[in-house]
């Protein structure tokens, strides 16, 4: 069975600070690992989806890394703003069919 | 390109009530999933059809839940009676691709239910 785990759970940073986000996952056998945004009381919102066979993905501010053979994610984001304090959630697609998610980390960004 | 739409938004019922969830997933999407998000948690899977076949329902409490998704769209979840430990956020999600190729899943924005 699929276990994902996302370390810190909570996080603060000053505004204009990068952060970096990880995820960990137990079988590497995955087709692709996708991260969300989740704002409170909202549905997720998918921010970067990574085939199993790369090794990052960018869009604007964000970078995401891939390392399947350790099991790991890292999310990065760049000069980070009030307006990314959110829940950040990674799911990871794995080959017995099932979209497995971590329990999140949620950041604040202090202005 | 909508989104996936779901419906209510909120739900507040008395313990041995029943409730029923809607979703629409996106045009075109095979696959839809159901998720139940207990506050501080990552989403757990409950059911997920491919077209209108159920692919997964390991974690369905199915005394309880129940699901169906109507000629490969629309899906509702029932929730029949409903438990204190049922109140939670739910998830409907789809995806292009049937599973396994590793297309990128959307979610709605969930229906919160509260059981008092």
């Amino acid at each position: 069975k699929q276990e994902v785990t996302q370390i810190p759970a909570a996080l603060s940073v000053p505004e204009g600070e990068n952060l970096v986000l990880n995820c960990s996952f137990t079988d590497s056998a995955i087709y692709n690992l996708q991260w969300f945004r989740q704002d409170p009381g909202k549905g997720l919102t998918s921010l970067l989806l990574i085939q199993s066979s790369q090794r990052e993905q960018t869009s604007g501010r964000l970078n995401a890394s891939l390392d399947k053979s350790s099991g790991r994610s890292t999310l990065y984001i760049a000069a980070s703003q009030p307006g990314d304090s959110a829940t950040y959630l990674c799911a990871v697609s794995s080959n017995d069919y099932k979209l497995s998610f971590g329990a999140g980390t949620t950041v604040t960004v202090r202005a | 390109e909508a989104g996936v739409a779901q419906s209510p938004r909120y739900k507040i019922i008395e313990k041995r009530q029943s409730v029923a969830f809607w979703c629409n997933p996106i045009s075109g999407h095979a696959t839809l999933y159901w998720y139940q998000q207990i506050l501080g948690q990552g989403p757990k899977l409950l059911i997920q059809f491919q077209n209108n076949g159920v692919v997964d329902d390991s974690q369905l409490p199915k005394d309880r839940f129940s699901a169906e998704r109507l000629k490969g769209v629309d899906s509702t979840l029932k929730i029949q009676p409903a438990k204190l430990e049922d109140s939670a956020v739910y998830l409907c999600a789809s995806s292009f691709g049937y599973w396994g190729s590793a297309t990128e899943a959307f979610f709605g924005q969930g229906t919160r239910l509260t059981v008092v």
